[in-house]
């Protein structure tokens, strides 16, 4: 499994843009990327995933360059409800083993 | 549709006592998982089952915990005796196992166990 580093911690501003990029060098032809969020008191829960170029939906868009060596996930006008802990994760095709780094906390200020 | 049960909710034991956790997945979702989660890490995978079946216990310090699934729907999580190392959230996480892909995790609230 392709190990990945990501910020520790970032701060925003309600109503920007967010983005977190997560670098994963060793990235495997048959890996997808996959980003959980986690809030205080609860388990991860599934945001977005993708394989490459740009995939979006109501919650996030995740940025893939052709290199795949790193991914972006954009949060679009946040809000204080987004203060969580962000986890980028890299997986196997067929292989549904997931390995939690230590994530980014997501800190919004209003 | 009802998502990932678990509980209890939080727990205080002593050390060296035994402690149980349990966990209902979603309906018809044959993989479970149980993770440990140590406060400001990430979610660390202890056993994962594919029905009542284990696919992966790698990580489970097995002189002290032990997990089942004998029907292959609910499971439990044991641990005894209890450390203070063993202070953390356990998470349970379920899903169908049969996509191809890397299929997303549905995971419960956690149970948070506090050894003193």
């Amino acid at each position: 499994l392709a190990k990945t580093t990501q910020p520790i911690s970032m701060d925003s501003y309600e109503g920007q843009e967010v983005n977190i990029t997560c670098s994963h060098n060793n990235i495997a032809t048959n890996d997808y990327i996959t980003w959980y969020q986690q809030f205080p008191s609860q388990g991860p829960r599934f945001i977005i995933q993708g394989y490459k170029t740009k995939v979006t939906n109501e919650v996030a868009s995740l940025f893939i360059p052709a290199d795949r060596k790193s991914s972006t996930l954009s949060l679009p006008r946040v809000s204080l409800s987004d203060t969580a802990v962000y986890y980028c994760l890299v997986g196997d095709r067929g292989d549904d083993k997931i390995i939690f780094g230590k994530g980014t906390r997501l800190h919004i200020l209003p | 549709e009802a998502g990932v049960a678990q509980s209890p909710r939080y727990k205080i034991i002593e050390k060296r006592q035994s402690v149980a956790f349990w966990c209902n997945p979603i309906s018809g979702h044959a993989t479970l998982y149980w993770y440990q989660q140590i406060l400001g890490q990430g979610p660390k995978l202890l056993i994962q089952f594919q029905n009542n079946g284990v696919v992966d216990d790698s990580q489970l310090p097995k002189d002290r915990f032990s997990a089942e699934r004998l029907k292959g729907v609910d499971s439990t999580l044991k641990i005894q005796p209890a450390k203070l190392e063993d202070s953390a959230v356990y998470l349970c996480a379920s899903n169908t196992g049969t996509q191809e892909y890397q299929e997303t995790q549905y995971f419960g609230p956690g149970t948070r166990l506090l050894v003193l």
